[in-house]
């Protein structure tokens, strides 16, 4: 089954506590992108990649890092967690860029950091 | 820069009406437009996606939209709604050619009344 996989679904951590969340696609994507999503603000973009070793910033790259060293993966690192990073994330793929590819979204990852 | 708003963050219609939510986008250069639902509790899906060409996009669902450059806008439409669109939508602008740099509206939660 096509997919994109994210764990932990559910993570609740203490400031300071350096995390990371995995996202995997079974697709072969060359895109791929992180979003957190907040009430009222809607889904913002904090990395995207491209293809292997090829990352770009989004719209709230702050406290976030990227890897891209394998094509199906595509981990979210926070080096130093803070409150302001509670959010609901998302990370999805996709083919390419072109009019008939679709952008598969993963089921979410709720972190609270207290 | 660029940015989209969504006018109203909640709209209401009966079962069997017509759907109209509105989008609206800043783009300084020609703009690839999306619209995603996202149901309760899960992630998002893509509904419809302009890039070139058709400036009427039909999506999944009986969804679609048009791409209006004099307007800047992207309204999604559905001649009858059903109690299965209830959910959350956001429409959301790329200017780099697809899933790279994209930026989402704050969303619109549509209530459909039986």
């Amino acid at each position: 089954e096509a997919q994109v996989t994210q764990n932990p679904r559910y993570l609740i951590t203490v400031t300071g506590k350096k995390l990371t969340v995995t996202c995997s696609q079974n697709m072969n994507h060359e895109y791929m992108s992180w979003y957190r999503q907040d009430p009222g603000l809607g889904l913002r973009q904090i990395y995207y990649s491209m293809n292997v070793e090829v990352t770009d910033k989004g719209d709230v790259p702050e406290g976030y890092k990227v890897s891209r060293k394998e094509k199906r993966n595509f981990p979210l690192i926070l080096e130093s967690p803070s409150p302001n990073q509670t959010s609901l994330y998302f990370c999805a793929s996709s083919l390419g860029s072109g009019s008939s590819d679709t952008q598969y979204f993963g089921p979410g990852t709720r972190l609270t950091v207290l | 820069a660029q940015s989209v708003t969504q006018l109203g963050s909640h709209v209401s219609v009966s079962e069997g009406a017509l759907v109209l939510l509105r989008c609206n986008y800043s783009s300084s250069v020609p703009p690839y437009l999306f619209w995603y639902v996202q149901y309760p509790n899960q992630g998002l899906q893509l509904l419809l996606k302009y890039t070139t060409g058709a400036t009427l996009v039909k999506g999944i669902n009986g969804f679609e939209a048009e791409f209006k450059k004099s307007e800047t806008s992207f309204h999604l439409t559905k001649p009858s709604a059903h109690m299965s669109d209830a959910a959350e939508y956001f429409c959301a602008v790329s200017r780099s050619g697809g899933y790279q740099k994209v930026t989402f509206g704050t969303g619109t939660k549509l209530q459909v009344i039986p």
